[in-house]
């Protein structure tokens, strides 16, 4: 079975822009969740999608969003960009709901905002 | 809230033993994780705890305690390629697949 796949590997935009990132998940899984990993503040949770609607989301402002299509492939946008948007965002894909369900994760983009 | 702590670095030697630990403290614990994330790569699996004791497998093993919100990742046989980032995360009851993560350990293998 092919990986995680997330596109595209590497981005640079500048402030203000908007940056739209997408994943496709294993075949087969479901669950779509985002991170978004940064020397300061390591990993941290964005938001998990299951069968097209938002499950579960972290604390991050409203110009980080997502969606998930019919196929389980999700796309992540980000608004208005800020210099401490640069991170690297990783797409772990599950391949169901809750208790214990291992995540595997792509590659993942890395956005720098210049 | 959830609080996660495991060191910041650790040297080690090839044919070693190393052992990292990893603390928190959360409200519904429902399982920790153990992740090994090479430079530039993506986070990859290693050990899955939900139950007290040790989990073994092959070079790897993974202990919990829950009642001490305690887990280490031990490392046998250490060798030049283990030098990776090692990252503890926890998921909680009513959370779906969220995992949050500790700032991970960066362990430097030495010949």
């Amino acid at each position: 079975k092919a990986g995680v796949t997330q596109t595209p590997r590497y981005l640079i935009k500048t402030r203000g822009q908007q940056v739209t990132l997408s994943c496709s998940p294993i075949s087969g899984h479901r669950s779509v969740s985002w991170y978004q990993q940064t020397p300061g503040q390591g990993l941290q949770f964005l938001f998990e999608y299951f069968s097209e609607t938002q499950r579960n989301k972290g604390n991050f402002p409203g110009r980080f969003s997502g969606r998930q299509f019919s196929n389980s492939r999700s796309e992540m946008n980000v608004s208005t960009l800020e210099l401490g948007d640069s991170a690297l965002y990783l797409c772990a894909s599950t391949l169901g709901l809750g208790f214990a369900n291992l995540q595997f994760f792509g590659p993942g983009t890395r956005l720098t905002v210049l | 809230g959830q609080n996660i702590d495991q060191p910041t670095e650790m040297t080690a030697t090839e044919g070693a033993i190393v052992q990292i630990n990893c603390t928190y403290q959360t409200s519904g614990f429902n399982g920790l994780f153990w992740y090994q994330q090479h430079a530039g790569e993506a986070p990859t699996f290693l050990s899955y705890n939900v139950l007290d004791g040790l989990e073994e497998k092959g070079r790897f093993s993974s202990f919990l305690s829950r009642s001490k919100g305690y887990s280490y990742l031990l490392l046998k046989e250490l060798q030049m390629k283990d030098s990776a980032s090692y990252l503890c995360a926890v998921s909680k009851d009513n959370a779906g697949n969220m995992l949050t993560f500790g700032g991970g350990t960066r362990l430097m293998v030495k010949p």
